[in-house]
């Protein structure tokens, strides 16, 4: 069975230029979660989707970053425009919701993304 | 508010010593406890964790740790280091729930001296 897989690996971009993220979660799994990592920094929640309904953003840093997962399988992210701050790694999770209390998030290798 | 606290950002143990890295956290809720492994160039993977019952969570590549409500720590030990077990180590926590998101601490690297 593949794992969580995210694309792409690496990206190289310029500050105010859009960046856009993929996550092909576990097939079957409904909850996709988004993470990330500032360098030197712990791993913070972005979001979490349910099929194709986000729920919880509470992590979303601000209204440049717009999450979505049509149909309920991938999703992307999208950073527009990036900033310097924006640089890290990006995680991708997912979890099938129905393992009952602390069922466990399969995460990706993760993007790594440079804002220059 | 949940919280996790990592002892120590960098630690170096000769190879076939004891491993153990440090793991408090906070939480006003029964929390469920991981520990997630990072190996260089790869995703992070799930080592153990802990939801109820038995406190000591045993793990993959001989890891465990031992939930301790009292001293709110969920420590990892590993009675052998290997040169594989070179790593990033995270503790993490999340709330009582099927599914929620989960709280890291700051991480551990881990290096194994021959």
């Amino acid at each position: 069975e593949a794992g969580v897989t995210q694309f792409p690996s690496h990206s190289v971009i310029e500050k105010g230029q859009t960046v856009t993220l993929r996550c092909d979660p576990i097939s079957g799994h409904d909850n996709l979660y988004w993470y990330r990592r500032v360098m030197g920094k712990e791993i913070k929640f972005l979001l979490h989707f349910v099929k194709e309904s986000k729920q919880d953003e509470s992590g979303m840093p601000n209204n440049r970053f717009l999450a979505e997962r049509t149909g309920g399988t991938y999703s992307t992210l999208k950073v527009q425009p990036a900033e310097l701050e924006d640089s890290g790694v990006y995680f991708c999770a997912s979890s099938q919701n129905r393992q009952g209390p602390g069922e466990t998030q399969y995460f990706g290798p993760g993007t790594r993304l440079l804002v220059l | 508010a949940q919280s996790v606290t990592q002892l120590g950002s960098h630690v170096s143990v000769s190879e076939g010593a004891l491993v153990l890295l440090r793991c408090n956290y906070s939480s006003s809720v029964p929390p469920y406890l991981f520990w997630y492994v990072q190996y260089p160039n790869q995703g992070l993977q799930l080592l153990l964790k802990y939801t109820t019952g038995a406190t000591l969570v045993k793990g993959i590549n001989g890891f465990e740790a031992e939930f301790k409500k009292s001293e709110t720590s969920f420590h990892l030990t590993k009675p052998s280091a290997h040169m594989s077990d070179a790593a990033e180590y995270f503790c993490a926590v999340s709330r009582y729930s099927s599914a929620s998101k989960i709280i890291f601490g700051s991480g551990t690297r881990l290096s194994i001296r021959p």
